[in-house]
């Protein structure tokens, strides 16, 4: 079975403090897909990035970066210098080439305050 | 404009009201799916299709059902809702289970 945890149901950061966000998921399959979509207040969903498991390679967009580690199977994201446009829930998701479903994990809802 | 379209956005009826919340998108994805989102408990999986008449179960199918006649559409269908179906409702579609997502603004579903 496939899972995906996100164990921080909610962090709380003053600006410009940097913050990392845990994922750690679970599955049997050798080819899978990682993705992180984050969720502001007015509620929308918005794709940030997807892995695929033969691609370790850490990945740095601006101030966001991401790490996934299959050793620990754990795709971790980091907003470094965080602003108030970061508050926001954050999902992991995990899919697999064998099966067509997308799990979710239960969010983390990140506050950062000025 | 790219986008996934769904109606209503915001919904209370009342319980065994059967309902339809409607889901399309302009993309031409294969692959389209429906969520709910609860608190703590994240985004679950209700339904997805991966093309035309073909459709299966997510993780938390019971009590709703979809049809996928057209390549752009993809509607769920309460048939007896219940206030355990009280939600946060989303549509999504992609390339595929391993594309990223669009997702669709969310409906707000109150069963009374």
């Amino acid at each position: 079975a496939q899972k995906v945890t996100q164990a921080q149901t909610e962090i709380s950061v003053v600006e410009k403090e940097d913050v990392t966000l845990d994922c750690v998921y679970e599955t049997r399959d050798t080819t899978y897909y990682l993705f992180w979509y984050k969720q502001p207040p007015s509620g929308e969903l918005v794709f940030l990035i997807r892995r695929n498991s033969f691609d370790e390679q850490n990945e740095i967009s601006g101030r966001y970066s991401w790490n996934f580690q299959k050793s620990t199977s754990s795709f971790n994201f980091t907003i470094t210098a965080s602003q108030v446009v970061d508050s926001a829930v954050y999902f992991c998701a995990l899919s697999s080439y064998n099966t067509d479903k997308l799990i979710f994990g239960t969010g983390t809802r990140l506050q950062v305050f000025p | 404009e790219a986008q996934v379209t769904q109606n209503p956005r915001y919904l209370i009826t009342v319980t065994g009201k059967k309902l339809t919340v409607t889901c399309s998108q302009n993309m031409n994805h294969e692959y389209m799916s429906w969520y709910r989102q609860d608190p703590g408990l994240g985004l679950r999986q209700i339904y997805y299709s991966m093309n035309v008449e073909v459709t299966d179960k997510g993780d938390v199918p019971e009590g709703y059902k979809v049809s996928r006649k057209e390549k752009r559409n993809f509607p769920l269908i309460l048939e007896s809702p219940s206030p355990n179906q009280t939600s946060l409702y989303f549509c999504a579609s992609g390339q595929g289970a391993n594309q990223p997502q669009h997702f669709g603004d969310g409906t707000r579903l109150s069963i009374l």
